[in-house]
């Protein structure tokens, strides 16, 4: 059955960097993407970025451009997001999501597993 | 990127009405690469529908998504009291992928 578990919680101080694992099981592992989202208390769903790791391609989203690095070791099924230049808005509940990828020239993939997410806190 | 927006904010019904639920994009999303996800509190998201209308595995047929181009829809024909929760689109045709605010289904 497919899982993917995530790191524990963090906590860290404004101007630091942050990195969230996920080691996911089930499935053959060069089939699918994974993107991480997040959320801030209260607030809605926001795609931070993902990963094709077969391919090693990853995309992200504006406004986290420069300032996230996704990644991906196949060996261990692991993806990870390193998050730098922590703001006290960055504290949320990151969630990592898997998908089949698709496509030739343009890549494309949807999230049907979910981590349980992990809580990173930004106070000083 | 693209801009999703969901309408209404809020939707108050009773368990056994028919929900619908709406997803403006900014722009045209590609081959109708948009998929639909609910959220119960405390819980990691679940995939509901993605192409615009295919259920995910294990969805009850009371979910159902409609669409393309610019306008989406999600209907659930009849509220059961687990599908009370908060529903969000989502767009992966056109990179970055961005989501929706979400719709949140209140029992009235």
């Amino acid at each position: 059955q497919a899982q993917l578990v995530q790191s524990g919680a963090e906590v860290r101080k404004p101007g630091s960097s942050v990195k969230v694992s996920c080691k996911a099981s089930g499935g053959t592992f060069s089939s699918y993407a994974f993107s991480w989202v997040r959320q801030a208390p209260g607030q809605g769903l926001e795609w931070v970025g993902g990963i094709i790791p077969t391919l090693g391609a990853a995309n992200y989203g504006q406004k986290f451009q420069g300032r996230v690095i996704i990644t991906a070791d196949e060996f261990t099924r692991t993806a990870y997001m390193e998050l730098s230049s922590l703001k006290f808005e960055d504290t949320a509940v990151y969630y990592c999501a898997r998908g089949l990828w698709f496509g030739e020239h343009h890549y494309y993939y949807y999230m049907d597993v979910w981590g349980k997410g992990t809580t990173v806190t930004v106070s000083s | 990127e693209i801009v999703l927006t969901q309408s209404p904010g809020t939707l108050s019904l009773s368990p056994g009405e028919r929900a619908t639920l709406s997803c403006r994009a900014s722009q045209s999303v590609s081959s109708s690469y948009l998929s639909w996800y609910q959220q119960k509190p405390g819980q990691a998201p679940r995939l509901l529908t993605y192409g615009a209308s295919t259920r995910a595995t294990g969805v009850p047929d009371r979910f159902s998504g409609s669409g393309s181009g610019t306008d989406f829809t999600l209907t659930i024909s009849r509220l059961e009291p687990e599908d009370f929760a908060v529903y969000y689109c989502q767009q992966y045709g056109s990179s970055p992928w961005t989501f929706g605010q979400g719709t949140k289904v209140e029992i009235k």
